[in-house]
């Protein structure tokens, strides 16, 4: 199965500052088929990204992802108040699908 | 708008089976552009696919869990369900219920979460 491996496990940050979220996959994702989601303390994954670089139906433009090989960034461009919260990466190219350990994006 | 909720019981003793069942609504479960899927969540940990299902019945697991998983759907109820047998405390997470994309699998709608303690 892929191994995601995402970094740094928590991010220290203030808002208005720019957020850069890794996930490095242990093999070839192909198509793209990449996912980030967003969750806040006792609530379910919110799909953010989709594709490696789509933006989900609502998802704010400061949310924005890329890839380069094996290796897929989630940068949200200007912290607001409510973008702090635990951030997954998921890969869907082969199954078993599988999700990254998780990035905290906690306030500085 | 689409909207699922998990049910069935929190507390399971060890060696018994975990039922939980997913009720979507503001939806039709029989449609061809998605499957419905299970996904949990260790108290404190990431999130592990369970296993997911098409409306036709047609059923994908986690190896790591398929010895021991059964998912069906019941088309008439716009409901699905997970089965999970001879559980242990390594078993106690939150349970969600999903809707996951047909051909590539992003996850777009996500029940509420239910805990599931495993103890005796």
């Amino acid at each position: 199965e892929i191994v995601l491996t995402q970094s740094p496990g928590t991010l220290s940050l203030s808002p208005g500052e720019r957020a850069t979220l890794s996930c490095r996959a242990s093999q070839s994702v192909s198509r793209s088929f990449l996912a980030w989601y967003q969750q806040k303390p006792g609530q379910a994954p919110r799909l953010l990204i989709y594709g490696a670089s789509s933006r989900a139906t609502g998802i704010p433009d400061r949310f924005s992802g890329s890839e380069s090989g094996t290796d897929f960034t989630l940068t949200i461009s200007r912290l607001e108040p409510e973008d702090f919260a635990v951030y997954y990466c998921q890969q869907y190219s082969s199954s078993p699908t599988t999700f990254g350990q998780g990035t905290k994006v906690e306030i500085k | 708008q689409l909207q699922l909720q998990e049910s069935g019981p929190g507390l399971v003793k060890p060696s018994e089976t975990l039922s939980l069942t997913c009720t979507v609504s503001g939806g039709s479960i029989r449609s061809t552009s998605y499957y419905w899927g299970w996904i949990r969540q260790p108290p404190g940990k990431g999130l592990e696919w369970i296993g997911s299902i098409y409306y036709s019945g047609s059923t994908f697991y986690n190896p790591s869990l398929k010895s021991r998983l059964t998912i069906s759907v019941d088309t008439s109820k716009n409901q699905f369900s997970l089965m999970l047998s001879s559980v242990t405390a390594a078993d106690t997470a939150v349970y969600y219920c999903a809707r996951l994309m047909y051909g590539p699998n992003e996850i777009d709608y996500w029940g509420q979460g239910t805990l599931v303690t495993v103890s005796s």
